[in-house]
């Protein structure tokens, strides 16, 4: 499995871009990088998931770079209720690292 | 579509006991996955079904178990139950083909007393 690292916690203010960064140097040229959120008692809610190009859906785009070794989610407009535990996976059988805490500030 | 629907949704036993946990996956999805979720642990998995065949097990004792029935639906089972065992459990469909993202339900929490 490919290892993914990602900050402990992160803040951003309601309204602004929300940037989460992630390093995943050890994937592998098949495996594809998936994104998801957990809030507070809640199960984990698939966001985004792409393999070499950049994509968008309604709730968020991803950045990946080009030799495929970091990406980044954009929150375009971060609101309260993004505040959040932020995961990013390079899945063989998804295994889970600790994710970024988001806060998005008033 | 509806969702992945776990039940029960909380969940109190005693040490020694046993306790099963059922999933209902999307409609349409084959594989099922459990994972389980502390504070000081994270997000483990447990193991993957599909097709009714376990295709993928984590590094659980063997007090953890699971099964899957011809209509995709899945139960967990955990014998002999622990305080450590105390944690939400989590169940997760996809229609296991490729690059198909999971699909999580909200978890029972079982606390073990």
């Amino acid at each position: 499995d490919a290892k993914t690292t990602q900050p402990t916690s992160m803040d951003c203010a309601e309204g602004r871009a929300a940037n989460l960064p992630c390093n995943h140097s050890t994937i592998s040229g098949n495996e594809y990088v998936y994104w998801y959120r957990q809030i507070h008692s809640q199960g984990p809610q698939y966001i985004i998931h792409g393999l070499k190009n950049n994509e968008t859906n309604e709730m968020a785009s991803l950045i990946i770079t080009e030799d495929r070794k970091s990406s980044t989610l954009i929150l375009p407009h971060a609101t309260l209720r993004d505040t959040a535990v932020y995961y990013c996976i390079a899945p063989e059988n998804f295994v889970f690292g600790p994710g970024t805490r988001l806060s998005v500030l008033p | 579509k509806a969702g992945v629907t776990q039940t029960p949704r909380y969940l109190i036993k005693t040490r020694g006991q046993q306790v099963t946990l059922s999933c209902s996956p999307i409609s349409g999805h084959r594989s099922v996955s459990w994972y389980q979720q502390t504070p000081g642990q994270g997000l483990q998995f447990l193991f993957e079904y599909f097709s009714e065949t376990q295709r993928n097990k984590g590094n659980f004792p063997g007090r953890f178990s699971g099964r899957q029935f011809s209509n995709s639906r899945s139960e967990m089972n955990v014998s002999t139950l622990e305080l450590g065992d105390s944690a939400l459990y989590l169940c997760a469909s996809s229609n296991g083909q490729g690059n198909s993202p999971l699909h999580f339900g909200n978890g029972t929490r079982l606390t073990v007393t």
